[in-house]
Protein backbone atom coordinates (compact mmCIF):
# COMPACT_ATOMS: atom_id res chain seq x y z
CA UNK A 1 0.00 0.00 0.00
CA UNK A 2 1.07 3.48 -0.79
CA UNK A 3 2.61 5.75 1.99
CA UNK A 4 4.13 8.60 3.29
CA UNK A 5 7.29 9.19 3.72
CA UNK A 6 8.74 11.74 6.40
CA UNK A 7 12.42 11.91 7.45
CA UNK A 8 14.04 12.91 9.79
CA UNK A 9 12.08 10.45 12.18
CA UNK A 10 13.55 12.16 15.40
CA UNK A 11 16.01 15.50 14.83
CA UNK A 12 17.75 17.47 17.93
CA UNK A 13 18.49 20.90 17.33
CA UNK A 14 19.64 23.89 18.89
CA UNK A 15 17.59 27.15 19.16
CA UNK A 16 17.97 29.67 16.06
CA UNK A 17 18.76 26.90 13.95
CA UNK A 18 17.51 26.14 10.68
CA UNK A 19 15.70 22.57 10.35
CA UNK A 20 14.61 21.02 7.05
CA UNK A 21 11.92 18.34 7.38
CA UNK A 22 11.53 16.04 4.59
CA UNK A 23 8.21 14.26 3.11
CA UNK A 24 7.95 12.11 -0.21
CA UNK A 25 4.09 12.46 -0.47
CA UNK A 26 2.14 9.34 -2.48
CA UNK A 27 2.94 9.29 -6.47
CA UNK A 28 0.16 10.63 -7.70
CA UNK A 29 -1.23 12.84 -5.05
CA UNK A 30 -1.76 16.59 -5.88
CA UNK A 31 -2.50 17.94 -2.32
CA UNK A 32 0.37 18.58 0.17
CA UNK A 33 -0.22 19.24 4.02
CA UNK A 34 1.59 19.72 7.02
CA UNK A 35 0.89 19.42 10.48
CA UNK A 36 2.25 19.75 13.60
CA UNK A 37 1.50 18.47 17.32
CA UNK A 38 2.60 19.78 20.12
CA UNK A 39 3.60 17.16 23.37
CA UNK A 40 0.09 16.46 24.87
CA UNK A 41 -1.88 19.01 22.60
CA UNK A 42 -3.95 18.60 19.46
CA UNK A 43 -3.49 18.19 15.85
CA UNK A 44 -2.56 21.71 13.91
CA UNK A 45 -2.97 22.26 10.39
CA UNK A 46 0.09 24.62 9.56
CA UNK A 47 -0.21 24.66 5.36
CA UNK A 48 -1.77 23.10 2.56
CA UNK A 49 0.38 23.34 -1.28
CA UNK A 50 -0.88 22.72 -4.51
CA UNK A 51 0.23 23.33 -8.30
CA UNK A 52 3.80 24.38 -6.66
CA UNK A 53 1.66 27.59 -4.35
CA UNK A 54 0.40 27.81 -0.82
CA UNK A 55 -3.42 27.06 -0.99
CA UNK A 56 -3.77 27.77 3.09
CA UNK A 57 -2.50 28.50 6.01
CA UNK A 58 -2.83 29.41 9.31
CA UNK A 59 -1.82 31.62 11.98
CA UNK A 60 1.06 29.93 13.06
CA UNK A 61 2.76 29.36 9.89
CA UNK A 62 4.37 32.86 9.57
CA UNK A 63 7.73 33.86 8.24
CA UNK A 64 9.64 31.35 10.44
CA UNK A 65 8.10 28.57 8.09
CA UNK A 66 8.34 28.14 4.68
CA UNK A 67 7.41 25.31 1.93
CA UNK A 68 9.12 23.75 -1.02
CA UNK A 69 8.56 20.98 -3.52
CA UNK A 70 11.92 21.21 -5.27
CA UNK A 71 12.11 18.15 -7.73
CA UNK A 72 8.54 16.86 -7.92
CA UNK A 73 8.96 14.33 -5.60
CA UNK A 74 9.89 15.64 -2.02
CA UNK A 75 7.74 18.24 0.21
CA UNK A 76 9.80 20.25 2.47
CA UNK A 77 8.87 22.41 5.75
CA UNK A 78 11.81 24.58 6.65
CA UNK A 79 11.87 26.52 9.95
CA UNK A 80 14.25 28.98 10.36
CA UNK A 81 15.60 30.17 13.35
CA UNK A 82 13.94 27.85 15.70
CA UNK A 83 12.56 28.33 18.90
CA UNK A 84 11.86 26.30 22.14
CA UNK A 85 8.40 26.58 21.69
CA UNK A 86 8.85 24.92 17.87
CA UNK A 87 9.92 21.44 19.46
CA UNK A 88 7.02 18.96 18.11
CA UNK A 89 5.78 16.59 15.99
CA UNK A 90 5.50 17.58 12.63
CA UNK A 91 3.28 15.52 10.43
CA UNK A 92 3.35 15.73 6.25
CA UNK A 93 0.09 14.51 4.44
CA UNK A 94 -0.79 14.24 0.83
CA UNK A 95 -4.15 13.39 -0.70
CA UNK A 96 -5.68 12.79 -4.27
CA UNK A 97 -8.49 15.63 -3.98
CA UNK A 98 -9.37 18.37 -1.79
CA UNK A 99 -12.84 18.95 -0.39
CA UNK A 100 -15.40 17.50 0.90
CA UNK A 101 -14.42 13.75 -0.28
CA UNK A 102 -10.50 13.98 0.03
CA UNK A 103 -9.15 11.51 2.04
CA UNK A 104 -5.85 12.67 3.61
CA UNK A 105 -2.77 10.14 3.80
CA UNK A 106 -0.59 11.22 6.93
CA UNK A 107 3.32 10.09 7.61
CA UNK A 108 4.41 8.70 10.33
CA UNK A 109 5.86 11.85 11.71
CA UNK A 110 9.25 13.77 12.29
CA UNK A 111 10.18 14.54 15.92
CA UNK A 112 11.10 18.19 16.40
CA UNK A 113 13.06 19.03 19.74
CA UNK A 114 15.27 22.45 19.65
CA UNK A 115 17.00 22.74 22.95
CA UNK B 1 -15.72 25.62 9.69
CA UNK B 2 -18.71 24.11 11.95
CA UNK B 3 -17.85 22.55 14.76
CA UNK B 4 -17.97 19.11 16.34
CA UNK B 5 -18.34 17.83 19.83
CA UNK B 6 -17.19 14.58 21.14
CA UNK B 7 -16.96 12.48 24.80
CA UNK B 8 -13.22 13.04 26.06
CA UNK B 9 -13.25 9.38 26.29
CA UNK B 10 -15.01 5.95 26.29
CA UNK B 11 -14.09 2.90 27.05
CA UNK B 12 -14.91 -0.55 25.75
CA UNK B 13 -13.97 -3.89 26.07
CA UNK B 14 -12.38 -6.69 23.43
CA UNK B 15 -14.11 -8.00 20.62
CA UNK B 16 -17.34 -5.59 21.78
CA UNK B 17 -19.26 -3.25 19.49
CA UNK B 18 -18.07 0.55 20.01
CA UNK B 19 -20.21 3.43 19.43
CA UNK B 20 -18.61 6.68 19.16
CA UNK B 21 -20.83 9.58 18.99
CA UNK B 22 -20.20 13.02 17.34
CA UNK B 23 -22.37 15.76 17.57
CA UNK B 24 -22.06 19.02 14.44
CA UNK B 25 -25.62 21.14 15.39
CA UNK B 26 -24.17 23.69 12.95
CA UNK B 27 -23.45 21.47 9.93
CA UNK B 28 -23.81 23.05 6.75
CA UNK B 29 -25.44 20.90 3.19
CA UNK B 30 -22.22 20.83 1.63
CA UNK B 31 -20.08 19.37 5.01
CA UNK B 32 -18.86 16.32 4.44
CA UNK B 33 -18.46 14.31 7.91
CA UNK B 34 -14.51 12.59 8.13
CA UNK B 35 -13.17 10.34 11.37
CA UNK B 36 -9.98 10.02 11.37
CA UNK B 37 -8.49 8.33 14.27
CA UNK B 38 -4.46 8.57 15.48
CA UNK B 39 -2.98 5.54 17.42
CA UNK B 40 -0.33 6.22 20.29
CA UNK B 41 2.89 7.64 18.79
CA UNK B 42 1.62 7.63 14.89
CA UNK B 43 0.20 9.89 12.68
CA UNK B 44 -3.46 10.70 12.17
CA UNK B 45 -5.25 7.61 9.54
CA UNK B 46 -8.50 8.25 8.10
CA UNK B 47 -11.26 5.95 8.90
CA UNK B 48 -14.51 6.74 6.89
CA UNK B 49 -16.29 9.51 5.81
CA UNK B 50 -20.16 10.46 4.48
CA UNK B 51 -22.41 12.84 3.88
CA UNK B 52 -25.88 12.17 4.32
CA UNK B 53 -26.25 8.56 4.06
CA UNK B 54 -24.49 5.68 6.13
CA UNK B 55 -21.47 4.14 4.88
CA UNK B 56 -19.24 1.03 5.86
CA UNK B 57 -15.84 0.19 4.83
CA UNK B 58 -13.47 -2.62 5.72
CA UNK B 59 -12.40 -0.01 8.73
CA UNK B 60 -16.06 0.83 10.80
CA UNK B 61 -19.07 2.27 9.78
CA UNK B 62 -20.23 5.47 9.94
CA UNK B 63 -24.69 5.81 11.23
CA UNK B 64 -25.64 9.69 10.02
CA UNK B 65 -28.73 11.31 11.84
CA UNK B 66 -31.80 12.10 8.96
CA UNK B 67 -30.84 15.89 10.11
CA UNK B 68 -27.71 15.35 9.92
CA UNK B 69 -26.67 17.35 13.43
CA UNK B 70 -25.27 13.76 14.78
CA UNK B 71 -23.44 10.76 13.41
CA UNK B 72 -21.59 7.56 15.10
CA UNK B 73 -18.38 5.66 14.25
CA UNK B 74 -19.03 2.24 14.95
CA UNK B 75 -16.57 -0.53 15.13
CA UNK B 76 -18.09 -3.66 15.15
CA UNK B 77 -15.69 -5.27 17.19
CA UNK B 78 -13.06 -3.87 18.62
CA UNK B 79 -9.53 -5.21 18.91
CA UNK B 80 -6.66 -3.80 21.37
CA UNK B 81 -5.16 -2.05 18.08
CA UNK B 82 -8.11 0.04 18.15
CA UNK B 83 -7.11 2.40 21.02
CA UNK B 84 -6.60 5.65 19.70
CA UNK B 85 -8.35 8.84 19.90
CA UNK B 86 -10.86 9.31 17.04
CA UNK B 87 -11.24 12.71 15.66
CA UNK B 88 -14.89 13.62 13.97
CA UNK B 89 -14.08 16.56 11.34
CA UNK B 90 -16.48 18.37 9.11
CA UNK B 91 -14.97 18.91 6.03
CA UNK B 92 -16.59 21.07 3.25
CA UNK B 93 -16.90 20.31 -0.22
CA UNK B 94 -16.45 23.06 -2.83
CA UNK B 95 -14.21 25.34 -1.40
CA UNK B 96 -13.47 26.85 1.94
CA UNK B 97 -11.02 25.85 4.08
CA UNK B 98 -8.39 23.46 2.81
CA UNK B 99 -6.70 21.69 5.78
CA UNK B 100 -8.26 19.33 8.62
CA UNK B 101 -9.36 20.68 11.74
CA UNK B 102 -8.65 18.32 14.79
CA UNK B 103 -10.35 19.15 17.54
CA UNK B 104 -9.35 17.25 20.86
CA UNK B 105 -11.50 13.87 19.82
CA UNK B 106 -12.51 10.73 21.62
CA UNK B 107 -10.07 8.85 23.45
CA UNK B 108 -11.11 5.46 23.19
CA UNK B 109 -9.97 3.13 25.60
CA UNK B 110 -10.22 -0.86 24.84
CA UNK B 111 -10.20 -3.35 27.78
CA UNK B 112 -8.49 -7.29 27.00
Amino acid sequence: EPEVTQTPSHQVTQMGQEVILRCVPISNHLYFYWYRQILGQKVEFLVSFYNNEISEKSEIFDDQFSVERPDGSNFTLKIRSTKLEDSAMYFCASSESRGGTGELFFGEGSRLTVL
Amino acid sequence: DAKTTQPNSMESNEEEPVHLPCNHSTISGTDYIHWYRQLPSQGPEYVIHGLTSNVNNRMASLAIAEDRKSSTLILHRATLRDAAVYYCILRRSGGGADGLTFGKGTHLIIQP
